[in-house]
């Protein structure tokens, strides 16, 4: 069973185009988070949940909305797709409290053409 | 605030050599550290964490690594390198209390390569 899974895993798409990720744990935890990879593998936290409740919300552009209906499912929606977006995007969970030792999904690759 | 430094993006090994890959960090507050493996294609594996218990930290695979306050070091070590071990890996702190809410702050990665 995965622990935490992503969809699309590969998402290919148009500039100005709006696109959403979908991420999923059954780990039973309460914290998700959502994470980019560049080009270059530099990894950086965007945003993170815990119980439904955004506490982390980096200096990203407005056109990337994450919701969560749920602790268990964290979502990411593009709008107005453009290239510099094209990153690997990692999805996270833990359990709150501690160190909040993540488990990763396997990523999803966006290309934006 | 918070930062990561992995010295060398490349390492290369024989198979049966040690793997040293150097990690050092800046932290105003008490931190966290994290090792993860990253292989192709695939998502982040958490190999061991430090979290202010035991300075020296086993993880999966045969990895260790030593936290040294002093040197604001945690060096990832392996004596005996195997094919398998070759992967990206990152170096990742987070500031040890609630209010961080775990956000890790990653360096910028070191691939491994292992040679026959």
């Amino acid at each position: 069973d995965t622990a935490v899974s992503q969809t699309p895993k590969y998402l290919v798409t148009q500039m100005g185009n709006d696109k959403s990720i979908k991420c999923e744990q059954n780990l039973g935890h309460d914290t998700m988070y959502w994470y980019k990879q560049d080009s270059k593998k530099f990894l950086k936290i965007m945003f993170s949940y815990n119980n439904k409740e955004l506490i982390i919300n980096e200096t990203v552009p407005n056109r990337f909305s994450p919701k969560s209906p749920d602790k268990a499912h964290l979502n990411l929606h593009i709008n107005s797709l453009e290239l510099g977006d094209s990153a690997v995007y990692f999805c996270a969970s833990s359990l709150s409290g501690g160190s909040y030792e993540q488990y990763f999904g396997p990523g999803t690759r966006l290309t934006v053409t | 605030a918070q930062s990561v430094t992995q010295l060398g993006s490349h390492v290369s090994v024989s198979e049966g050599a040690l793997v040293l890959l150097r990690c050092n960090y800046s932290s105003s507050v008490p931190p966290y550290l994290f090792w993860y493996v990253q292989y192709p294609n695939q998502g982040l594996q958490l190999l061991l964490k430090y979290t202010s218990a035991a300075t020296l930290v086993k993880g999966i695979n045969g990895f260790e690594a030593e936290f040294k306050k002093s040197e604001t070091s945690f060096h990832l070590t392996k004596p005996s390198a195997h094919m398998s071990d070759a992967a990206e890996y990152f170096c990742a702190v987070s500031p040890a209390g609630g209010t961080s809410y775990g956000k890790l702050t990653f360096g910028q990665g070191t691939i491994l390569t292992v040679h026959p």
